[in-house]
C-alpha cells in the first residue's frame, strides 16, 4: 500500500524557518518525480514544486521562488521541503504527492499544517 | 502563473450532469494533454479522478468523464449521486516545467 506520510508543520513566527518532510512507502520511491502541494484554510489548491527521481530538475512556483527549496534523500525514501523567510500567506496545509508519470498526482499523503504568526 | 479559471460553484440533482469547465492559455491547458482533475471532501486530502484530459483511474466510476478543447478542459459527471458532493480542482502542466491549479469548484447536489 503506498503510503506519504509528511510531518514538520507547526507554529512559526514571521521570518523564520521550517523544513518539512515527507516519508514515502509501499512504492519503490527513487522510481517517481515528486511535488508538494498547498493550500490555505478555505482556500483552493496551489502548486509549490517539484522534484524528479535523482534529485535534479526541481522546478517552484513563481510565489515561491527563493524561498523554498525541495530535495530528496532516496535512500531515506523522504521528500523535503525548506521553508525560508516565511510570511503569514505561507499559512497552508502541505501536502507530499506522488507524480505516477507527467504531472498524474496519483497518491497525496494527509497533510502537515503550517502555520505563521506572531 | 495565474490560476486556471473554473467557476466557483455548480448545482445539479440526483441523476442529472454537470460540466465544469477549466480555462488556461496555449501555454497549459492548450499545449499539453497533461490536464488533470482532483475531487476533495472537507478535511481530506484530494484524489485523482481525470488525468491525461480523458483517462480514469481505477476505481473511479465511469460517471466521470473528461474532455478539452482548445484552452478549457472540462469534467463532466454524470448520474449525480450525493456522494458526489465536493470540490473539484483542475490541473495543468505548463511550458515552464511547473504546474497551475484551477481556483476549485465547490458542487453542490440539490
Amino acid at each position: 500500500e503506498v503510503q506519504l506520510v509528511e510531518s514538520g508543520g507547526g507554529l512559526v513566527q514571521p521570518g523564520g524557518s521550517l523544513r518539512l518532510s515527507c516519508v514515502a512507502s509501499g512504492f519503490t520511491f527513487s522510481n517517481y518525480w515528486m511535488h508538494w502541494v498547498r493550500q490555505a484554510p478555505g482556500k483552493g489548491l496551489v502548486w509549490v514544486s517539484r522534484i524528479l527521481p535523482d534529485g535534479s530538475g526541481a522546478t517552484y512556483a513563481d510565489s515561491v521562488k527563493g524561498q523554498v527549496t525541495i530535495s530528496r534523500d532516496n535512500a531515506r525514501n523522504t521528500l523535503y521541503l525548506q521553508l525560508n523567510s516565511l510570511r503569514v500567506e505561507d499559512t497552508a496545509v502541505y501536502y507530499c504527492v506522488r507524480d505516477q508519470r507527467v504531472w498524474i498526482l496519483d497518491y497525496w499523503g494527509q497533510g502537515t499544517l503550517v502555520t505563521v504568526s506572531s | 502563473q495565474s490560476a486556471l479559471t473554473q467557476p466557483a460553484s455548480v448545482s445539479g440533482s440526483p441523476g442529472q450532469s454537470i460540466t465544469i469547465s477549466c480555462t488556461g492559455t496555449n501555454s497549459d491547458v492548450g499545449g499539453y494533454n497533461y490536464v488533470s482533475w482532483y475531487q476533495q471532501y472537507p478535511g481530506k486530502a484530494p484524489k485523482l479522478i481525470i488525468y491525461e484530459v480523458s483517462n480514469r483511474p481505477s476505481g473511479v466510476p465511469d460517471r466521470f468523464s473528461g474532455s478539452k478543447s482548445g484552452n478549457t478542459a472540462s469534467l463532466t459527471i454524470s448520474g449525480l449521486q450525493a456522494e458526489d458532493e465536493a470540490d473539484y480542482y483542475c490541473n495543468s502542466f505548463t511550458s515552464r516545467h511547473t504546474g497551475v491549479f484551477g481556483g476549485g469548484t465547490k458542487l453542490t447536489v440539490l
